[in-house]
């Protein structure tokens, strides 16, 4: 099935410094990633799409210089949280849209975020 | 405005059935998705529903009503596994996941 890797899957960092989170679909074509931030016993929320070979589009109120998202490849999309602060700690996910619809989404493993 | 909602908690016991309810007022609709959430985890995908009426795939079935903009998760025969978080999420006329909050169910020997 379709597989979705994202890595890493837990790091800490230092306020004010940045981090960058890989997703790497292994065995399809993702035109279109979904990124989403999920905070404790709160709902996924959608933080941007990102379109390969065009600029992303973000949600309202998400920082665009922020999170800078590349998605260079068919098969390669990066979030990058940049000048880290301790309230962006949060578990972030992200997703590809595989084939027709009802094949639903698929998931990679989400990388928690701590920022000390 | 878009709203999905469904129950923040709940508890049923091992080998017992549960039905978890989704209703929603989204601008359009595309799909009905159902995933299923582990602490810590990333979602994985259960259900899918765009037409009425129910789809059962082994323990789990989901229903759909658009016309009452209502779903429902149904797990049978429930094991301590299943304990997790069932989120349900629609796709809206722009192809986008409305996601609802999640309905955190717990599993009681």
């Amino acid at each position: 099935g379709a597989v979705v890797s994202q890595h890493p899957s837990r790091v800490i960092c230092k306020s004010g410094t940045s981090v960058k989170i890989e997703c790497r679909s292994l065995d399809f074509q993702a035109t279109t990633m979904f990124w989403y931030r999920q905070f404790p016993k709160q709902s996924l929320m959608l933080m941007a799409t990102s379109n390969e070979g065009s600029k992303a589009t973000y949600e309202q109120g998400v920082e665009k210089d922020k999170f800078l998202i590349n998605h260079a490849s068919l098969t390669l999309s990066t979030l990058t949280v940049t000048s880290a602060h301790p309230e962006d700690s949060s578990f972030y996910i992200c997703s590809a849209r595989v084939g027709q619809t009802s094949y639903g989404y698929t998931f990679g493993s989400g990388t928690r975020l701590t920022v000390v | 405005g878009q709203n999905i909602d469904q129950p923040t908690e709940m508890t049923a016991t091992e080998g017992a059935i549960v039905q978890i309810n989704c209703t929603y007022q989204t601008s359009g609709f595309n799909g009905l998705f159902w995933y299923q959430q582990h602490a810590g985890e990333a979602p994985t995908f259960l259900s899918y529903n765009v037409l009425d009426g129910l789809e059962e795939k082994g323990r789990f079935s989901s229903f759909l009503s658009r016309s009452k903009g209502y779903s429902y998760l149904l797990l049978k025969e429930l094991q301590m596994k299943d304990s997790a978080s069932y989120l349900c999420a629609v796709m809206d006329s722009n192809y986008q996941l409305i996601w609802g909050a999640g309905t955190k169910l717990i599993i009681k020997p």
